[in-house]
Order: structure tokens, then C-alpha cells, then sequence
């Protein structure tokens, strides 16, 4: 079975612009979470959705935002790009949106602003 | 706030070493679990630890969860140079954020042969 895809994989973009990130999840799977991962750092809680519907949202600006589309795959757009910006995306997906629910991580999008 | 503290943060071993990870909290955890990162890779689930003095073993890791489910441990035996990676932890609770992973910024272990 294919696991949780992202993509691009990788993108460079400049300070102000716009850029949007996209996950599909397991099959199966209908919740979908997004983590930002700084070098260094372990990732860090950006949003939860399930069933379309946002359960949570981290501690970001609101530069950030996020939907969730019928097939249950999901974008993260995140508008006017600063520098600090710049870490690798990762998606993960869980069967439901519980906490002992076990979420699985894609490969994740490394997203370079310049 | 990083509410899972890992320890020790970078770890350089030999080949065939034995070492543990720590991963502590204040805060009560529903589960915890335990993932391995490669660099420009998402992190890999090793195991996933719900009831308090839980003990799993996956082949050489023995993951343990403390009885107040608030800190963890990973052990590997003989460790091989595949070992090398980051290790996170992460613990599950309900928050005013909604349900989300809280994790630790990671143990970065380097096994030579």
C-alpha cells in the first residue's frame, strides 16, 4: 500500500511570495496533520484536519492556512514568505484524529525562501 | 514550550555499544511514541507505547513507557551503523490546540563500525 505522499519535494521561493503544499494520506486514513520541521529541531504542530473539518492549530501565524478536500488529501498555504519560513513540511496521516490514534509521516517538502 | 525534554541530545558510539535514550515530561501522555528520522526524511515509526510500564521490543530496541505515563525510554542492544539517525519522541494529549503530537527535539545517535 503507498504511504502518505507530498509534493513538490523540494521548492525555493523568494521573501513575500506565496507558496502551497500538498498531501495525500493512506488510504483509508481521514485525518490529515501538518508539522513544520526546523533544522535542528523536531517538528513542530501546525494544523489537524479531519473529515474537512480544522480539530487544531498550532502556535502560527496566520500567514498559515490550510484545507482539507473530499478525497481527504490536503494543502498547506502559507502567504507572504519570510525567511525563517524555510524547513521541511511534513505531513502525516492517521486513521481517525484521536490521541492514541498513530499518525504516519510522508517524505515531506523541503521549502527554501531566499 | 517544548514539553518533552530528550536526552542525551547527540550520541557517537562503536559498533556493538549499547545505549539508552531518555524522554521526559511533566505532563501526563495518552501514548507516546518513538520515530526514527533520516536527514531530508520524514520520521519513521518504530513503535507506539499506550499503558503505563509498557514495555515493547522491536528485534534489537526495547522501548519502555513509566508507569505515570509522563517519560520513555529507548535501549538498543549491539548497535549497528543502520542505527544511525535521529530518534524523536512524541506524546499524544488533547490540548487547546486540539489533538497534536507533541515532540521532543530529538536524539541524534552516530553508530561507526
Amino acid at each position: 500500500d503507498a504511504g502518505v505522499t507530498q509534493s513538490p519535494t523540494h521548492l525555493i521561493k523568494t521573501r513575500g511570495q506565496q507558496v502551497t503544499l500538498r498531501c495525500s494520506p493512506i488510504s483509508g486514513h481521514k485525518s490529515v496533520s501538518w508539522y513544520q520541521q526546523v533544522l535542528g529541531q523536531g517538528p513542530q504542530f501546525i494544523f489537524q484536519y479531519y473529515e474537512k473539518e480544522e480539530r487544531g492549530r498550532g502556535n502560527f501565524p496566520d500567514r498559515f492556512s490550510a484545507r482539507q478536500f473530499p478525497n481527504y488529501s490536503s494543502e498547506l498555504n502559507v502567504n507572504a514568505l519570510l525567511l525563517g519560513d524555510s524547513a521541511l513540511y511534513l505531513c502525516a496521516s492517521s486513521l481517525n484524529s484521536g490521541e492514541i490514534d498513530t499518525q504516519y509521516f510522508g517524505p515531506g517538502t523541503r521549502l527554501t525562501v531566499l | 514550550t517544548q514539553l518533552l525534554e530528550q536526552s542525551p541530545q547527540f550520541l557517537s558510539i562503536q559498533e556493538g555499544e549499547n545505549l539508552t535514550v531518555y524522554c521526559n515530561s511533566s505532563s501526563v501522555f495518552s501514548s507516546l511514541q518513538w520515530y526514527r528520522q533520516e536527514p531530508g526524511e520524514g520520521p519513521v515509526l518504530l513503535v507506539t507505547v499506550v499503558t503505563g510500564g509498557e514495555v515493547k521490543k522491536l528485534k534489537r530496541l526495547t522501548f519502555q513507557f513509566g508507569d505515570a505515563r509522563k517519560d520513555s525510554s529507548l535501549h538498543i542492544t549491539a548497535a549497528q551503523p543502520g542505527d544511525t539517525g535521529l530518534y524523536l519522541c512524541a506524546g499524544a494529549k488533547e490540548s487547546n490546540s486540539g489533538y497534536a503530537l507533541n515532540f521532543g527535539k530529538g536524539t541524534s545517535l552516530l553508530v561507526t563500525p
